[in-house]
């Protein structure tokens, strides 16, 4: 089955730095890759996503891309803020379409 | 849209009691996912559903779990009966697919259930 790894299981960066999570996948005929940010005692909630027609995607200070060859992808967080401290989960589809989550990204951003 | 709706949001049990966790899906979804998550494992998919129908509950633990969907706005968890190992956040997860397959769509997570089975 589907197997998504991610890395690291903990990032400490200064306020105003980038943070990158990177995550690989082995199921060739995955096509869906979400990225999550879960806080404190709240459910997982998407902030963005990418499909595998598509190498880059942006959203305001987050972004992701895609690398279907190499069966990896990576999310971006500029500017980094105290309220982007959080756990970052990838996540990717198998081939029945259900997500397989990576372990999770502890994020912790420090004034 | 209130979001995914789960009850209750905390549940203290002892081992050995029947425990069962609800859910409600976001309206017009048609795919409805029990996840757990806990420290050692991640986020775990135990069953999904799609027009109300189980679709895999290959990730349910043991016989001691069930699910049911009797309709598109209700959704049950049990756990009968309850053991230590089983103290988890359970989470509850939607979305909208086309054509009866849950590729490649949005999942809406609720707040989650934590267990505690003393």
């Amino acid at each position: 089955g589907e197997n998504v790894e991610q890395h690291p299981s903990t990032l400490s960066v200064q306020e105003g730095d980038s943070a990158v999570i990177k995550c690989t996948y082995s199921d060739s005929a995955s096509n869906y890759f979400p990225w999550y940010k879960q806080e404190l005692g709240k459910g997982p909630q998407l902030i963005i996503d990418i499909r595998s027609n598509v190498g880059e995607k942006k959203d305001q200070r987050i972004a992701v891309t895609l690398n279907k060859t190499a069966k990896h992808f990576s999310l971006h967080i500029t500017e980094t803020q105290p309220e982007d401290s959080a756990v970052y989960f990838c996540a990717s589809t198998d081939s029945w379409g259900k997500f397989q989550f990576g372990a999770g990204t502890q994020v912790v951003v420090t004034p | 849209d209130a979001g995914v709706i789960q009850s209750p949001r905390h549940e203290v049990t002892e081992m050995g009691q029947e425990v069962t966790l609800r859910c409600k899906p976001i309206s017009g979804h048609n795919s409805l996912f029990w996840y757990r998550q806990t420290m050692m494992r991640g986020l775990e998919l135990l069953i999904y559903f799609n027009n109300n129908v189980p679709i895999d509950d290959s990730g349910m633990p043991e016989d001691r779990f069930s699910a049911k969907m009797p309709n598109a706005s209700f959704s049950t968890l049990k756990i009968q009966p309850s053991e230590p190992r089983d103290s988890a956040v359970y989470f509850c997860a939607s979305s909208s697919s086309r054509s009866g397959s849950t590729r490649g769509g949005e999942q809406f997570f609720g707040p989650g259930t934590r267990l505690t089975v003393l």
